[in-house]
């Protein structure tokens, strides 16, 4: 495996199913991100994790859970969802630059999630 | 609060009709602006990263300026698979990557 793989790529759940989101970055990496990607809006950030420290949340969803358990994985434990978190979810990873500028995000295949 | 906004919405094209994409961006301390490919069902592919103005970068028929205000991606002489999704994000003072709606392109024969 190469880059950044995400599974399932594929997800329809009930409001009341757990589930969870899996992503793994073949690239050395040391931070990794979370992505919502809804239909005509930018893609919107969830969460950071850097050296396997969540560094952003950005006002998300208690039913939206990261896990990081080191550098090359990140999982998205979700439950109790709602139809309008129907979306794309992707994941990202990066190295950080020394020397300023900020570093190049590369992304996974996403899993597109259907809420019913 | 940063910003990004891309133009036009939507492109169409006649297989070799060159034409340009503008990423407009707001943003306090430009640390990155960065260029990315989006298929149907895939997740963004990336192109390329511009850190000062007056830098450019190309790549086959891609080309990508940028200046203080905002980025373009120039496309010369397009054919059929460049049809995609091109989004374009701007990472501030915060380190935090900020995407614009993207340009949707499609080069028809």
């Amino acid at each position: 495996e190469t880059g950044v793989t995400q599974t399932p790529r594929h997800l329809v759940m009930g409001m009341t199913n757990k589930k969870s989101l899996k992503c793994e970055q073949h690239l050395g990496h040391n931070a990794m991100y979370w992505y919502k990607q809804s239909a005509k809006k930018p893609l919107e950030l969830m969460f950071v994790y850097s050296l396997e420290e969540r560094v952003e949340n950005n006002s998300v969803p208690s039913r939206f859970s990261p896990e990081c358990p080191n550098s090359s994985h990140l999982f998205l434990h979700l439950h109790t969802l709602q139809p309008e978190d129907s979306a794309l979810y992707l994941c990202a990873s990066s190295q950080a630059r020394t020397g300023g500028g900020t570093d190049t995000q590369y992304f996974g295949p996403g899993t597109r999630l259907t809420v019913l | 609060e940063d910003q990004v906004t891309q133009s036009p919405e939507a492109l169409r094209l006649q297989e070799g009709e060159s034409s340009s994409l503008n990423c407009s961006y707001t943003v306090s301390g430009l640390r990155g602006l960065f260029w990315y490919r989006q298929d149907p069902g895939k997740g963004p592919e990336f192109l390329f990263t511009l850190y000062s103005a007056g830098e450019e970068k190309e790549k086959e028929r891609l080309k990508a300026t940028l200046t203080k205000k905002e980025s373009f991606l120039h496309i010369t002489a397009p054919k059929p698979e460049d049809s995609a999704t091109y989004l374009c994000g701007a990472a501030g003072g915060g380190n935090k990557l900020t995407f614009g709606t993207g340009t949707q392109l499609k080069v028809e024969l």
